[in-house]
């Protein structure tokens, strides 16, 4: 059974640097076949699918984060990272990470998600 | 890239059937069959119910099926049960090799 566990600080402040790992066990994230997915949620509102990375290195991001964004990998650790710069109060949200697999079947597997508030 | 437009609400009574709509464009939903629906409760993490417009990962009940046309997605659940209760997500792949979410819909079971 796959399992997928975020962490990382729950308070970044204004124009710093929020950053995730996401905890992979079960399964290993070197062995292909899947998108390891970073998607938020606005408090109250709906899912944002925020870019995911295959095992290769290859990334894919929402076009609107692009420039403050990179999602990471560490194969040793089985872990994959997102770093969002440059966090304003409307990057406040509960951050998923997630497994899609490359056929796009859905994402399958969600970590419980994290509260990430941007405040000073 | 816009968000799949979703009803806000919709409700009905134990036993009764109901659809959620999902509608996008020709460069999301109208295009490929990359549609997939998730169910959340509150506090917790979406839950996957259909993939690829109309197939029910293992262990999803046979009450929810998932259909297309044109840039139209829909959700129905049949045979409505309390537990259903819960906010319902659509997404899709698009043209421009990302992934787009519907903005929920909240069901509420009378």
């Amino acid at each position: 059974q796959v399992q997928l566990q975020e962490s990382g600080p729950g308070l970044v402040k204004p124009s710093e640097t929020l950053s995730l790992t996401c905890t992979v066990s079960g399964g290993s994230i070197s062995s292909g076949g899947y998108y390891w997915s970073w998607i938020r949620q606005h408090p109250g509102k709906g899912l944002e699918w925020i870019g995911y990375i295959y095992y290769s290195g290859s990334t894919y991001y929402n076009p609107s984060l692009r420039s403050r964004l990179t999602i990471s990998l560490d194969t040793s650790e089985n872990q994959f990272s997102l770093k969002l710069s440059s966090v304003t109060a409307a990057d406040t949200a509960v951050y998923y990470c997630a497994r899609v697999a490359t056929i796009l079947t859905g994402w399958d597997y969600w970590g419980q998600g994290t509260l990430v508030t941007v405040s000073s | 890239q816009s968000a799949l437009t979703q009803p806000a609400s919709v409700s009905g009574s134990p036993g009764q059937s109901i659809t959620i709509s999902c509608t996008g464009t020709s460069s999301d939903v109208g295009v490929y069959n990359y549609v997939s629906w998730y169910q959340q409760h509150p506090g917790k993490a979406p839950k996957l119910m259909i993939y690829e417009v109309s197939n029910r990962p293992s262990g999803v009940s046979n009450r929810f099926s998932g259909s297309k046309s044109g840039n139209t997605a829909s959700l129905t659940i049949s045979g409505l049960q309390p537990e259903d209760e819960a906010d319902y997500y659509c997404s899709s792949y698009t043209s421009s090799t990302t992934h787009v979410f519907g903005g929920g819909t909240k069901l509420t079971v009378l």
